[in-house]
């Protein structure tokens, strides 16, 4: 089954930029969604955005201004750019396959996540 | 576009049911029936438990079930097992095409 692996630094400076990938591995990235989901420590979910394998993105709004997603079938991976860090951005972050590529119908398989802290 | 609303925690006990809301409103919850939960034990990653409002995943036991009316969805897990303890978030897809997630339950097997 399609299993996700997220790879990055996991410190990174205020101000800084986040960097994250994702390897999507026993299925094609092409043809279907895929998100990214983070958690700061001891609180909930919350969506950052999702990037088709054509490169068509779509981001939470709160968000859009820092966010870049990009994609590369070439190597089944996508990634994740997030500018102006703060501490308010330390979380573990999750990339996440979509259950259908035609309906928003759910979030599946999940990355195992990675903590990224913002601290200098 | 807020969290979708959940009560922070619920409990039973072994055997039992408990019910769990997620409310929103008619710009996400109510506006389609792309309503999702996920389950997620500590340290983990969450795991899709139901999709579509009412529709499990191959593998999640039916004792999880998934309902709406209006701009309130509910997850319910009937007989409660020690495995079932876990914190549970709703989701929904909002007509501004982004996912809102809840502010996640934490349930308790007493």
């Amino acid at each position: 089954q399609v299993q996700l692996q997220e790879s990055g630094p996991g410190l990174v400076k205020p101000s800084e930029t986040l960097s994250l990938t994702c390897v999507v591995s026993g299925g094609t990235i092409s043809g279907q969604f895929w998100s990214w989901v983070r958690q700061p420590p001891g609180k909930g979910l919350e969506w950052i955005g999702q990037i088709f394998y054509t490169g068509s993105t779509n981001c939470n709004p709160y968000l859009k201004s820092r966010v870049t997603m990009s994609v590369d079938t070439s190597k089944n991976q996508f990634s994740l750019k997030m500018t102006s860090v703060t501490a308010a951005d330390t979380a573990v972050y999750y990339c996440v396959g979509h259950v259908s590529a035609r309906s928003p119908l759910g979030l599946d398989p999940w990355g195992q996540g990675t903590l990224v802290t913002v601290s200098s | 576009q807020s969290a979708l609303t959940q009560p922070p925690s619920a409990s039973g006990s072994p055997g039992q049911s408990v019910t769990i809301s997620c409310s929103g409103t008619s710009s996400d919850v109510g506006h389609s029936n792309y309503v999702s939960w996920y389950q997620q034990h500590p340290g983990k990653a969450p795991k899709l438990m139901i999709y579509e409002v009412s529709k499990r995943p191959s593998g999640v036991p039916d004792r999880f079930s998934g309902s709406k009316s209006g701009n309130t969805a509910s997850l319910t897990v009937s007989g409660l097992q020690a495995e079932d303890e876990a914190d549970y978030y709703c989701s929904s897809y909002a007509d501004i095409n982004i996912y809102v997630f809840g502010t996640g339950t934490k349930v308790t097997v007493l």
